[in-house]
Parts: structure tokens; C-alpha cells; sequence
């Protein structure tokens, strides 16, 4: 079974600072890796995907993840955080079969601060 | 905003009782799912459809059931509520066709307590 590994529950950090969230997923032979960002009481919101093709994957609000096979990870990092990335992020693994089963990660909450 | 619509957006039941939450799309994708969401745990797949009529189970199944009779409705329920049920549940959509195409649209969630 697929699994999805966030590294860290909660990373601080101040404005203006490069943050990376890690995120690790069980090898599977084909894998489509997400990024999804949940604000407080909405739903899910996609950031990125990787399907096939470049390793490093742009998002929206200036996120970039980068899909590193052999390491079996799919890091999110952004240059330069703002006090509205304040949110918490989801790493996904797609299970394939019908339509796009996911499989999540924990989460981790990303806290911004000024 | 894609299509989705939750209902209730909040509810209150009492430990025993049946309780029936309602994903409405408006987009006529194919794929519909119910997650829920706790803390530490992330999402987890509940039940999915991959057409009127046709559901199957996710990960954490039990002690939920449900149908759809139509393209835009999926109906999750808990037969009899435990207080293990206490937690936020989101509907999402996808497309059928290229997989480039079958992004997962969330819904606004459903925050059900039970007591």
C-alpha cells in the first residue's frame, strides 16, 4: 500500500525566509504526487503536481516542488514566505486505479511569522 | 471555485443515530469521493464512485455506507454514529479522460461532532 511520510508536523518561520517542507511517499512503479494547501475552515486547494516529465514542478503563490526518485521524496520549498502562506500543507500520492485516489500525509502546518 | 457543494456544514448528532451528509457537483465529473480528515491522520479515503450506481470502499470504510443515484449527488452514512466519527469530512470530484485532466476539486468540508 501506498504510504505518505510528512517530515515535520509544524515549521515556524519569519517572513521574507525560504522554507521547505519535506515530504517522503512508498516507491510504486508509476507515482503522481500532489500539494495541496488547506486555510483555516476551507478545503483542500492544489498547489502542484507531478505526473511525468521535469523533475522540478512550479506552482501557484510562487511554490516549486522538486520529485527526486531515488530518494522518494517531493520537497516544497518557496524562496520567500509571506504571512498568508500561513496555512497547512498536504503531501498526496495518487493509489491509481478509478479516477485519483489519494493517499495523504499528516500535514504540516506552516506558521509565518512578521 | 469548482462545483462542490456540502451539506450539512455543521451538524450535531447524538451517539446511536443514523446521519446522512450530502456532496452536491455541478462540473458532471465522473469521480466522486468522501475523505475525512483528523488531526495527524491527514485525509483518508472513506468510500469512492466511479459512476451512478458503482462505489467502492477506501480505507477506513467501516461503519459508513453510500450511494449515488445520480451524476451530481454522492450521499455518505454513518448507520449508527460513534463518537469516533467525530470529525471533518470533505467531498471531492475528479474527471475522467487523461490523467493530466483528473485534478481532485475539495468541497468546503462537513464538521460533524458526535455526542
Amino acid at each position: 500500500a501506498q504510504s505518505v511520510t510528512q517530515l515535520d508536523s509544524q515549521v515556524p518561520v519569519f517572513e521574507e525566509a525560504p522554507v521547505e517542507l519535506r515530504c517522503n511517499y512508498s516507491s510504486s512503479v508509476s507515482v503522481y504526487l500532489f500539494w495541496y494547501v488547506q486555510y483555516p475552515n476551507q478545503g483542500l486547494q492544489l498547489l502542484l503536481k507531478y505526473l511525468s516529465g521535469s523533475t522540478l514542478v512550479k506552482g501557484i503563490n510562487g511554490f516549486e516542488a522538486e520529485f527526486n526518485k531515488s530518494q522518494t521524496s517531493f520537497h516544497l520549498r518557496k524562496p520567500s514566505v509571506h504571512i498568508s502562506d500561513t496555512a497547512e500543507y498536504f503531501c498526496a500520492v495518487s493509489v491509481g486505479g478509478y479516477g485519483n485516489k489519494l493517499v495523504f500525509g499528516a500535514g504540516t502546518i506552516l506558521r509565518v511569522k512578521s | 471555485d469548482a462545483g462542490i457543494t456540502q451539506s450539512p456544514r455543521h451538524k450535531v448528532t447524538e451517539t446511536g443515530t443514523p446521519v446522512t451528509l450530502r456532496c452536491h457537483q455541478t462540473e458532471n465529473h465522473r469521480y466522486m469521493y468522501w475523505y475525512r480528515q483528523d488531526p495527524g491522520h491527514g485525509l483518508r479515503l472513506i468510500h469512492y464512485s466511479y459512476g451512478v450506481k458503482d462505489t467502492d470502499k477506501g480505507e477506513v470504510s467501516d461503519g459508513y455506507s453510500v450511494s449515488r443515484s445520480k451524476t451530481e449527488d454522492f450521499l455518505l452514512t454513518l448507520e449508527s454514529a460513534t463518537s469516533s466519527q467525530t470529525s471533518v469530512y470533505f467531498c471531492a470530484i475528479s474527471g475522467s479522460g487523461a490523467f493530466m485532466n483528473t485534478e481532485a476539486f475539495f468541497g468546503q468540508g462537513t464538521r460533524l461532532t458526535v455526542v
